[in-house]
């Protein structure tokens, strides 16, 4: 079975830090990959997504993830972080080909400080 | 409207309730998913609809029920839950199965 891990359960940025929260998963077959976020009092909404193709996936609001095959990851990066960018990130799997679930992972608190 | 919606947005109920969840999309899309959110857990996949056939059911308890009645409607049948059933519930949509997924705002629901 597939599973997603998101080691920083809580990030503190001041504005205009770099932020690079970590996705990593657990599969041995081909694999569809997403980040998800959540902003305070609205619903999750795609940030991005990887399906195939060049590996570094841009997303909205200067968003960017990188697929690093060898290393089972996708981190979501973005160079300079806003006070707009407060919210929960959710990375998640599918196994490509026919039906399959998606697993999320736990989610990451990011709080950006003015 | 658009997108996804839920209601009701909050539900308080007891134990020995009856209650339903609605989930609405206006996005023609042809799958919908029921979802837990508990704090601090991953969300989890409860049920799985793909033009109205339930595709999964993830070991859910008995005392969820859902109901697909179209393509654009998904319910979530409620009945003697238990405090630790308390949780955000997401309805989401996507095109067709394991396309990305859109969500609706959930209903945080609270048994006493």
């Amino acid at each position: 079975a597939q599973s997603v891990s998101q080691h920083n359960h809580h990030v503190i940025l001041s504005e205009a830090a770099s932020l690079e929260l970590g996705c990593n998963y657990s599969y041995g077959g081909t694999v569809n990959l997403f980040w998800y976020v959540q902003y305070p009092g609205q619903h999750l909404q795609l940030l991005l997504k990887y399906f195939s193709g060049d590996p570094l996936v841009k997303g909205i609001k200067g968003f960017e993830a990188e697929f690093i095959k060898s290393k089972f990851s996708f981190n979501l990066r973005k160079p300079s972080v806003q006070w707009s960018d407060t919210a929960e990130y959710f990375c998640a799997l599918r196994p490509s080909g026919g039906y399959q679930k998606v697993t999320f992972g736990t989610g990451t608190k990011l709080q950006v400080i003015p | 409207e658009t997108g996804v919606t839920q209601t009701p947005r909050h539900l308080v109920m007891g134990m020995t309730n009856k209650k339903s969840l609605k989930c609405e999309q206006h996005l023609g899309h042809n799958a919908m998913y029921w979802y837990k959110q508990s704090a601090k857990k991953p969300l989890e996949l409860m049920f799985v609809y793909s033009l109205e056939e339930r595709v999964e059911n993830n070991s859910v308890p008995s005392r969820f029920s859902p109901e697909c009645p179209n393509s654009s409607h998904l319910f979530l049948h409620l009945h003697t839950l238990q405090p630790e059933d308390s949780a955000l519930y997401l309805c989401a949509s996507s095109q067709e199965l394991g396309r990305e997924q859109y969500f609706g705002p959930g209903t945080r629901l609270t048994v006493t």
